[in-house]
């Protein structure tokens, strides 16, 4: 079965521009997280949804937003860019139904943000 | 706050050599401890560790757990040039709906 697809695999942007991730999850899973990896913090936790509901929220600014739709898809949006904002952005995926456990983690969207 | 420290943060050996890499953590109600590699882009699941002391194997990998220490490690025999990559380690709580990751461990296996 399909895996975790993420769109698009590389942007660049620049400083102030906004930018919107999307997240396909593999079928039958109800549960997607987000995450964002850098060399210097790796992998951080950025939020997590279940059933168009986030669950679970991380240490990120209000910039940093995402939503999940009917079809268990899902989007992340930043706003308002800065540098630091340049990361590997990987979404995962998990049936979801308790706690987080197995995560299965798409390619990835390598944002550049000069 | 929950955290996970990775050890060595990288190694480099020659293919053949046996190598240990240690996960030591603290968090709230611990639930599981995972390990993932990641080789380019996409994390891959290794193992999920719920109980003290049962090892868990996969061909040449294995991984244990200590939860009255808060460690684990894995252990990677007979290593291969494929086996070069980050090797990911995370927990999660009872009640969490997030994997908290260390730093990772960056292996190269040199030919």
């Amino acid at each position: 079965k399909a895996g975790v697809t993420q769109t698009p695999r590389y942007l660049i942007k620049t400083r102030g521009q906004q930018v919107t991730l999307s997240c396909s999850p593999i079928s039958g899973h109800r549960s997607v997280s987000w995450y964002q990896q850098t060399p210097g913090q790796g992998l951080q936790f950025l939020f997590e949804y279940f059933s168009e509901t986030q669950r679970n929220k991380g240490n990120f600014p209000g910039r940093f937003s995402g939503r999940q739709f009917s079809n268990s898809r899902s989007e992340m949006n930043v706003s308002t860019l800065e540098l630091g904002d340049s990361a590997l952005y990987l979404c995962a995926s998990s049936l979801g139904a308790g706690d987080a456990g197995e995560l299965f983690f798409g390619e990835g969207s390598r944002l550049t943000v000069l | 706050e929950d955290k996970v420290v990775q050890s060595p943060l990288s190694l480099v050996v020659h293919e053949g050599d046996t190598v240990t890499l240690n996960c030591s953590y603290e968090v709230t109600n611990f639930r599981s401890l995972l390990w993932y590699k990641q080789e380019k882009k996409a994390p891959t699941f290794l193992f999920m560790l719920t109980s003290s002391g049962i090892e868990k194997k996969s061909g040449r990998l294995s991984s244990i757990l200590d939860k009255k220490e808060l460690f684990s490690i894995l252990n990677i025999t007979a290593t291969q040039t494929g086996d070069s990559a980050i090797y990911l380690c995370a927990v999660v709580g009872w009640g969490a709906q997030k994997l908290v990751f260390g730093q990772g461990t960056r292996l190269t296996i040199n030919p």
